[in-house]
């Protein structure tokens, strides 16, 4: 049982580059989430999947999109990056119907944009 | 929309020693969640406590306690006995009631722990 995985761990790239950023949780749950981490600002919602076949943005998701793959996977893309989207990228997930719903962390991407 | 607030960018205790991390948040609805996460330097999130609104019973995890007063939006984490792997990042987070809802974080609080 691995949890949350995501890769890569560690990502450069320059202006204008695309990559994605993939997902994947073993535990059966229904919801899943992209947040990002800058410093002094906490953890932003980025996009979520509240269950297989929707996707909703957050706080900050311009310059993103995402992709519910199927129940385990969840992508999150940049279509061209900008310095700005340098941060520390962490995929999370939950089970949709119990009442606690603690959200689960991958161990997170951190990326640099040049 | 709701917001929650860490007000102690940076605290320090000594090992043995007790402190309290201070969290208020902003919400109109009645049915919500807290919790605090721990991020210590390997950047793995980990829960430490969760507390249910409609509970008037304050959580508890072994040394980990928390003070929630619902009237004052109060929501602080006490940590007695502190070790020194209790050096992290601290997060406290909110989530409205509804399942399948993200988690709302404050900016958290450096906690460093001295022998």
């Amino acid at each position: 049982n691995a949890g949350v995985t995501q890769t890569p761990k560690f990502q450069v790239l320059k202006t204008g580059q695309s990559m994605t950023l993939q997902c994947a949780q073993d535990m059966n749950h229904n919801s899943m989430y992209w947040y990002r981490q800058d410093p002094g600002m906490g953890l932003r919602l980025i996009y979520y999947s509240a269950s297989e076949g929707t996707t909703d943005k957050g706080e900050v998701p311009n310059g993103y999109n995402v992709s519910r793959l199927n129940k385990r996977e969840f992508s999150l893309r940049l279509e061209s990056a900008a310095p700005s989207q340098t941060s520390v990228y962490f995929c999370a997930s939950s089970e949709l119907r119990e009442w606690n719903n603690e959200q689960f962390f991958g161990p997170g991407t951190r990326l640099t944009v040049l | 929309a709701q917001t929650v607030t860490q007000s102690q960018p940076e605290m320090s205790v000594q090992e043995a020693e007790t402190v309290t991390l201070s969290c208020t948040y902003d919400t109109s609805e009645s049915d919500y969640y807290l919790f605090w996460y721990k991020q210590p330097p390997s950047r793995q999130m980990i829960l430490v406590i969760r507390q249910e609104a409609y509970k008037q019973q304050n959580a508890t995890e072994n040394r980990f306690s928390v003070n929630f007063q619902k009237a004052a939006k109060s929501f602080s984490l006490k940590i007695s006995d502190s070790q020194l792997g209790d050096a992290a990042m601290y997060f406290c987070a909110y989530r409205r009631g509804q399942a399948g809802t993200a988690l709302i974080f404050g900016k958290g609080t450096t906690l460093s722990v001295s022998s």
